[in-house]
C-alpha cells in the first residue's frame, strides 16, 4: 500500500460526537500534515506535527503522532456539520514531495 | 492572509488543445508545487520548482507537461495536446524552506480542468 494511507475510508457521526482518524506510513518521515478538503474544494491546512514531537493541538484539533509505530490520528472534538469533508494526511519525503493518502470522508449528521 | 491564487477556477478545453494554468504563489516562499486530484482520488504530486528550475517530478509529469515562473510572481502549468484523462483538479501550493524543517505549504483553491 501507499504511504500515507488513512483509515476509516468513510466515518458518519452525530454532531457533537468526536472523530478521529488515522493514518498509517512506511517510511520515515520529516513531518506530517492534515489537510481538510471540502466536496470539490481546495486544500485546507490543519496542522502540521514534526517528526520530534508526539502531540499538538490547534482549537478543537488534536494530532498525535508515533513515529515507533508510524501512525498519526486526528481527533476532532465536538464535531459540527461544517466538519464534514475528505480529511488527508501527506507526508513528506527527503526531498521534501508531499506524499497523500487517499482520504477519510467525514460525515457529520445533524 | 497570504494566500496562493489560481486562475481560471475552471477550464473546458477540447482533446489536442494545449492549456495554461496560472498561479500566483505566496510572495516570500522559495518552492513550489503543481499536485492533481483526479475525481474521487488521491492528490498527486506532479513537480515541484526551486530556484527556477525544477527539481523533482513525478512520473505522471511527461514531456506533455512543463512549468515555468515567467516574471517573478506567475507560476504556470502548461499541459500539451490535452487528453481525456488530463481532466482532474490541479492545485499550486508554495512553501517556505528557510530552515529545512517547516515544509507547511500553502494550497491554491484549484482549477477544475475538463477536457473534452
Amino acid at each position: 500500500s501507499q504511504q500515507g494511507e488513512e483509515d476509516p475510508q468513510a466515518l458518519s457521526i452525530q454532531e457533537g460526537e468526536n472523530a478521529t482518524m488515522n493514518c498509517s506510513y512506511k517510511t520515515s518521515i520529516n513531518n506530517l500534515q492534515w489537510y481538510r478538503q471540502n466536496s470539490g474544494r481546495g486544500l485546507v491546512h490543519l496542522i502540521l506535527i514534526r517528526s520530534n514531537e508526539r502531540e499538538k493541538h490547534s482549537g478543537r484539533l488534536r494530532v498525535t503522532l508515533d513515529t515507533s509505530k508510524k501512525s498519526s490520528s486526528l481527533l476532532i472534538t465536538a464535531s459540527r456539520a461544517a466538519d464534514t469533508a475528505s480529511y488527508f494526511c501527506a507526508t513528506d519525503d527527503s526531498n521534501y514531495q508531499l506524499i497523500w493518502g487517499a482520504g477519510t470522508k467525514l460525515i457529520i449528521k445533524p | 492572509e497570504p494566500e496562493v491564487t489560481q486562475t481560471p477556477s475552471h477550464q473546458v478545453t477540447q482533446m489536442g488543445q494545449e492549456v495554461i494554468l496560472r498561479c500566483v504563489p505566496i510572495s516570500n516562499h522559495l518552492y513550489f508545487y503543481w499536485y492533481r486530484q483526479i475525481l474521487g482520488q488521491k492528490v498527486e504530486f506532479l513537480v515541484s520548482f526551486y530556484n527556477n528550475e525544477i527539481s523533482e517530478k513525478s512520473e505522471i509529469f511527461d514531456d506533455q507537461f512543463s512549468v515555468e515562473r515567467p516574471d517573478g510572481s506567475n507560476f504556470t502549468l502548461k499541459i500539451r495536446s490535452t487528453k481525456l484523462e488530463d481532466s482532474a483538479m490541479y492545485f499550486c501550493a508554495s512553501s517556505d524552506l528557510g530552515n529545512g524543517m517547516n515544509t507547511e505549504a500553502f494550497f491554491g483553491q484549484g482549477t477544475r480542468l475538463t477536457v473534452v
